[in-house]
C-alpha cells in the first residue's frame, strides 16, 4: 500500500531554515510527483509547490519563491522540502502528498509540525 | 490565482440525514482536454486530508457511495446522502486547472 512517512516535529528560531523529509513506499517513486501543502494552526490548506520525482522539475508557489527548495533522492525514495528565512507565520503543519494518476494529492503523509518561535 | 468559495462554512447534521456543500470557482475549471479539474477532500480531526472525489464526480478508491459530486464550469456540489458519525471533519474543494492549486476555505461538518 502507498505510504508517505514524514520526519518529526521541528522547533526553529526566526531566520533559521528547516528541512522536512517524506519517505515513500508501496509504489514506484519516480512515476509520480510530490506536492507539499501546509496548514497554519486552525487554518485551511495552502499548496506550496510540486516536484517531479522523475526528473526533479519543480513548480513553487510564487509567495514562497526564493525561500523554498524541493528535492528528491531516488535512491531512498525520499522527497525533501527546505524552507529558509523562517518567520512566525511559517508555523504550520507541513504535508507531503503524492501527485497521483487521477488526482493531485491522492495519498498524504502524516504531517510535520514546524514551530517558528524566538 | 483562482479563488474557491465554499458555502456553508459549517454544517450540523443529524445522522441519517443528507448534507450538501457548495463550491464556486472564480474561473471555469473546464480544461480544453474535456476534463474538469475539481476535487473534494475530507480532513478528519487530527488527520491529514484524504481524497474523496476527483474530476467533479468520481469517487476515489474506497470512498463510500453515499458521497457524490456534481457540477460544471464554476459551480460544484458535494452531497452526502446519509451522514454518518465518521463523516465529521472539514471538507475542502480544490482546483488544479491552474497553478497555484487553490483550496476552498473549508466546510466543517458536525453531527447533531
Amino acid at each position: 500500500q502507498v505510504q508517505l512517512v514524514q520526519s518529526g516535529a521541528e522547533v526553529k528560531k526566526p531566520g533559521a531554515s528547516v528541512k522536512v523529509s517524506c519517505k515513500a513506499s508501496g509504489y514506484t517513486f519516480t512515476s509520480y510527483g510530490i506536492s507539499w501543502v501546509r496548514q497554519a494552526p486552525g487554518q485551511g490548506l495552502e499548496w506550496m509547490g510540486w516536484i517531479s520525482a522523475y526528473n526533479g522539475n519543480t513548480n513553487y508557489a510564487q509567495k514562497l519563491q526564493g525561500r523554498v527548495t524541493m528535492t528528491t533522492d531516488t535512491s531512498t525514495s525520499t522527497a525533501y522540502m527546505e524552507l529558509r528565512s523562517l518567520r512566525s507565520d511559517d508555523t504550520a503543519v507541513y504535508y507531503c502528498a503524492r501527485d497521483g494518476s487521477v488526482a493531485p494529492f491522492d495519498y498524504w503523509g502524516q504531517g510535520t509540525l514546524v514551530t517558528v518561535s524566538s | 490565482d483562482i479563488v474557491m468559495t465554499q458555502t456553508p462554512l459549517s454544517l450540523s447534521v443529524t445522522p441519517g440525514q443528507p448534507a450538501s456543500i457548495s463550491c464556486k470557482s472564480s474561473q471555469s475549471l473546464l480544461h480544453s482536454d474535456g476534463k474538469t479539474y475539481l476535487y473534494w477532500y475530507l480532513q478528519k480531526p487530527g488527520q491529514p486530508p484524504q481524497l474523496l472525489i476527483y474530476e467533479v464526480s468520481n469517487r476515489f478508491s474506497g470512498v463510500p457511495d453515499r458521497f457524490s459530486g456534481s457540477g460544471s464550469g464554476t459551480d460544484f456540489t458535494l452531497k452526502i446522502s446519509r451522514v454518518e458519525a465518521e463523516d465529521v471533519g472539514v471538507y475542502y474543494c480544490m482546483q488544479s486547472i491552474q497553478l497555484p492549486y487553490t483550496f476552498g476555505q473549508g466546510t466543517k461538518l458536525e453531527i447533531k
